[in-house]
């Protein structure tokens, strides 16, 4: 059964990187037709797409984010990472990985972190 | 703003049929997909495709699609069934992805 687990501070300063890397377990990141995201929820509120990425590398960001986003994939940990740069108080979210197909149809998430831009 | 519109909240009677829509421009070209999510807990695939369910998700969901609109059916509303229903696809770019802002579903 594939898993995937967020890690990362819970507590980020204004002005500063949030990161957070999410580890794959029961199979492996590197596979056709389906690509790794990040989606995030902020309290309260609905379900906002970050971006994705391709085991290959590739990537494709929210318009509305993709200034301060960079995902990154490391097939050799089965892991992919997030960076969002320059957070506000606006960031404050639950951050999700997630596995999604090539349709954007999303069959496993992981438990969720919750992330808090606060000085 | 999402490019997916659903309505805020629905409300149902146990046992009964409810509809939840989803509408984008995206939908003409893409298929939605559907997610249950409880407080608390990370959204569930309950529905993607034409009219497909994930293992495990009860044969009391379906769904359909026509134009711009996709339909997520629960038949026989459960009292388990109260949650918030999201769905997303592919934007009509095809290149990102995007979520409708949610519908809250009471079951009374």
């Amino acid at each position: 059964q594939l898993q995937l687990q967020e890690s990362g501070p819970g507590l980020v300063k204004p002005s500063e990187t949030l990161s957070l890397t999410c580890t794959v377990s029961g199979g492996s990141i590197s596979i056709i037709s389906y690509y790794w995201g990040w989606i995030r929820q902020p309290p309260g509120k609905g379900l906002e797409w970050i971006g994705s990425i391709y085991y290959s590398g590739s990537t494709y960001y929210n318009p509305s984010l993709k200034s301060r986003v960079t995902i990154s994939v490391d097939t050799s940990k089965n892991q992919f990472s997030l960076k969002l740069s320059s957070v506000t108080a606006a960031d404050t979210a639950v951050y999700y990985c997630a596995r999604l197909h090539l349709t954007a149809s999303i069959d496993y998430w992981g438990r969720g972190t919750l992330v808090t831009v606060s000085s | 703003s999402s490019e997916l519109t659903q309505d805020p909240a629905v409300s149902v009677a146990l046992r009964q049929t409810v509809r939840i829509t989803c509408q984008g421009d995206s939908l003409r070209s893409y298929y939605a997909s559907w997610y249950q999510q409880k407080p608390g807990q990370a959204p569930l695939l309950v529905m993607y495709g034409r009219d497909n369910r994930p293992s495990g998700i009860p044969d009391r969901f379906s769904g359909s699609s026509s134009g711009n609109t996709a339909s997520l059916t629960i038949t026989g509303a459960q009292a388990e069934d109260e949650a918030d229903y999201y769905c997303n696809s592919r934007d009509s770019s095809g290149n990102q992805v995007v979520f409708g802002g949610g519908t809250k579903l009471t079951v009374l």
